[in-house]
């Protein structure tokens, strides 16, 4: 079973402060991972992916993440996060055919001003 | 950028009803998708089809019928609505391709049946 698990439901920083927003995926041979976005009342929007490479990769509005194969990991970050950073984030994952996502349970980012 | 579209935004049926959810894709994209979204449980796909007339069995599958009339439009079909299918529904548009998927998603459809 291909799962992607997001332990962390909610993560509260202050604005300025840097972030990490941790994935782990349970998927078998070659692997496509995601991370999207949701503002409140709104749908999600694409963040950043991964698929082979440098397993640092780079994202909008700063996000980076980085893939890990022994840890199965892909972790978000952000340096300096501002209030409108404030959202759900979804990690998602797929095999190599990738056109069917499995999404995370999400986290809730909250970003105090 | 891709638009997806979602009607309605919001709607209010009872436990038996029949309920449509429609939504439109106007960039050619193949692939489609309905997810379910609920607190603890993240998106969950119910069906997906990668072109007019054709259908994918999801994860969730049960209780929902879909059908993909055009490469624009994919409906959401719920015949005898139960409460456990109240929820926020979106559906999205891909054009997939080995190593990439980005999905695109509409602004979502919260359904409520009482």
């Amino acid at each position: 079973t291909q799962t992607v698990s997001q332990s962390d439901a909610h993560v509260t920083v202050f604005e300025g402060d840097s972030v990490e927003l941790r994935c782990n995926y349970s998927y078998g041979g070659s692997i496509y991972l995601s991370w999207y976005i949701q503002h409140h009342g709104r749908g999600l929007q694409f963040l950043l992916k991964y698929y082979s490479g440098n397993p640092v990769v780079q994202g909008v509005n700063g996000f980076e993440a980085e893939f890990s194969k022994s840890d199965s990991s892909f972790h978000l970050r952000k340096a300096s996060v501002h209030w409108s950073d404030s959202a759900v984030y979804f990690c998602a994952a797929s095999t190599n055919m990738g056109y069917k996502l499995t999404f995370g349970t999400g986290t809730s980012l909250l970003v105090d001003p | 950028e891709a638009a997806v579209t979602q009607s309605p935004r919001n709607k209010v049926t009872v436990t038996g009803g029949n309920v449509t959810l429609s939504c439109r894709q106007t960039n050619s994209h193949n692939y489609m998708y309905w997810y379910r979204q609920d607190t603890g449980h993240g998106l969950r796909l119910i069906h997906y089809s990668y072109g007019a007339g054709n259908l994918q069995i999801g994860d969730v599958p049960d209780g929902y019928k879909a059908t993909r009339t055009t490469q624009e439009d994919f409906f959401l079909l719920l015949e005898l609505a139960s409460p456990s299918q109240t929820s926020l529904y979106f559906c999205a548009s891909s054009d997939w391709d080995w190593g990439s998927n980005t999905l695109y998603f509409g602004a979502g459809t919260r359904l409520s049946v009482l």
